[in-house]
């Protein structure tokens, strides 16, 4: 079985400052990890993915992901938030032994105060 | 051409009513998904198909019918619909199915609302 957390609800950070949103995941096989943005009133956005290879993965609009497969982590980061960047991440997890669905984490609402 | 489209944008419809929603993605993609997604939760996974042929079913009621009538194109067909139905519905393609590497690409929603 797959599964991904997400364990605040809520981030706030102050523009102009670093931002983390965290995700731990558990899977039986090799994990596919992807991370996704939702805006108000529209769909998911794919912001970037790991597969494989280098454990830092960089993204779209200036965001990076970290792998890290001792602490089943896959943190989306980034290293000046913007206004703009409040919105609800999701991150996601395929596992590699049965690659078909995707299981989502409960989501968490980044807000980023002038 | 990386966009999916969705129609309509907003759906009111009374529990006795029939309507359907439709989905649209010219990425040559051959898995096109329906996801419902209530306010501030993850989408829910309702269909899959693959190759215009249904690979999942999460055990959705009836009341919902989807349809692939060709590789684009993506229908959900709704009939005697509950309140609780209420969601933002969610179609999304990627490249293939059953490939644990691939990014899915979604619409921007048809908010539904039964009254």
């Amino acid at each position: 079985a797959q599964s991904v957390a997400q364990p605040e609800d809520q981030v706030n950070v102050a523009e102009g400052n670093p931002l983390t949103v965290k995700c731990t995941y558990s899977v039986s096989g090799n994990p596919y990890l992807f991370w996704y943005v939702q805006y108000p009133n529209r769909g998911l956005q794919f912001l970037l993915k790991y597969i494989t290879g280098d454990n830092l993965v960089k993204g779209s609009y200036g965001f990076e992901a970290e792998f890290n497969k001792s602490q089943t982590s896959f943190h989306l980061k980034k290293p000046s938030a913007l206004v703009s960047d409040s919105a609800l991440y999701f991150c996601a997890v395929r596992d590699g032994a049965n690659a078909g669905k995707s299981t989502f984490g409960d989501g968490t609402t980044l807000t980023v105060k002038p | 051409d990386t966009e999916v489209t969705q129609t309509p944008k907003h759906l009111v419809m009374g529990m006795t009513n029939k309507k359907s929603l439709k989905c649209e993605q010219h990425m040559g993609h051959r898995a096109m998904y329906w996801y419902k997604q209530k306010a501030k939760k993850p989408p829910e996974l309702m269909f899959v198909y693959s190759y215009e042929k249904l690979s999942i079913n999460e055990s959705v009621p009836s009341r919902f019918s989807p349809e692939c009538p060709n590789s684009s194109l993506l229908n959900l067909h709704l009939h005697a619909l509950q309140p609780e139905d209420s969601a933002l519905y969610l179609c999304a393609s990627s490249q293939e199915w059953g490939q644990g590497g691939l990014e899915q690409y979604f619409g921007p929603g048809t908010r539904l609302t039964v009254t």
